[in-house]
């Protein structure tokens, strides 16, 4: 069963725009969620994360919001550039294990 | 040390062939991990240590499978009789685990290709 889900394969965004990329999950006894980048041939590389006690977390152009009551979290990206196309993991966080999604490609276009 | 290294970045191997791949993480990094990730999926969890200890396997994790971190810094993954099933992206991470929530630093992959 898939417990953290990314229903979005893949987004495209005009450079300058915002980016929200969607995320559900099942289990509400994770612990933290994060959001992971990936580049092709490269392994993935933390972007930002948040505390299941919280709601919102913000870092430059990047914010996550937390809705516990609805299972669901969000990654904002604010503008959008260039060198974000990239493919995005919504992970939970539970007892050191990660949960990955399926993952988001987002494409920025100039 | 500038990240996590793994070896091979590459495996091409025959079906019912045994291969090992070594993962070196973040220096005093004590949390070592291993994810495996198939085509069109995020990486899955396969075992993790602390140190030399290894903490937890998950069930993906088959009697084929054997990972060790013998002085607890660098570790290996061997697979036994591979199978085409197992042809994949095998992911290592590190950890300081300072704090509940620390990030784990992923190296490039071990792709594994069975024939």
């Amino acid at each position: 069963d898939q417990q953290v889900k990314q229903n979005s394969p893949s987004l495209s965004v005009q450079e300058g725009r915002i980016s929200i990329l969607n995320c559900d999950y099942t289990n509400s006894m994770f612990d933290y969620f994060l959001w992971y980048k990936k580049y092709p041939a490269e392994g993935p590389t933390f972007l930002i994360s948040i505390s299941s006690i919280k709601d919102k977390n913000e870092d430059g152009r990047f914010t996550v919001f937390l809705n516990k009551s609805a299972k669901h979290l969000s990654l904002h990206i604010v503008p959008s550039q260039p060198g974000d196309s990239a493919v995005y993991f919504c992970v939970a966080l539970k007892d050191e294990k990660l949960t990955f999604g399926t993952g988001t490609r987002l494409t920025i276009i100039p | 040390d500038t990240g996590v290294s793994q070896n091979p970045r590459h495996k091409i191997t025959k079906r019912g062939q045994n291969v090992t791949f070594r993962c070196d993480p973040i220096s005093e990094h004590n949390r070592l991990y291993w994810y495996r990730q198939t085509l069109g999926q995020g990486p899955e969890f396969l075992t993790y240590f602390q140190n030399e200890a290894q903490l937890e396997k998950s069930r993906l994790l088959s009697d084929r499978f054997s990972a060790e971190r013998p002085k607890g810094s660098f570790s290996t993954l061997e697979i036994q009789r591979t199978e085409q099933g197992d042809s994949a992206m095998y992911l290592c991470a590190s950890s300081p685990r300072v704090h509940e929530g620390d990030e784990q630093f992923f190296g490039p992959g071990t792709r594994l290709t069975v024939l």
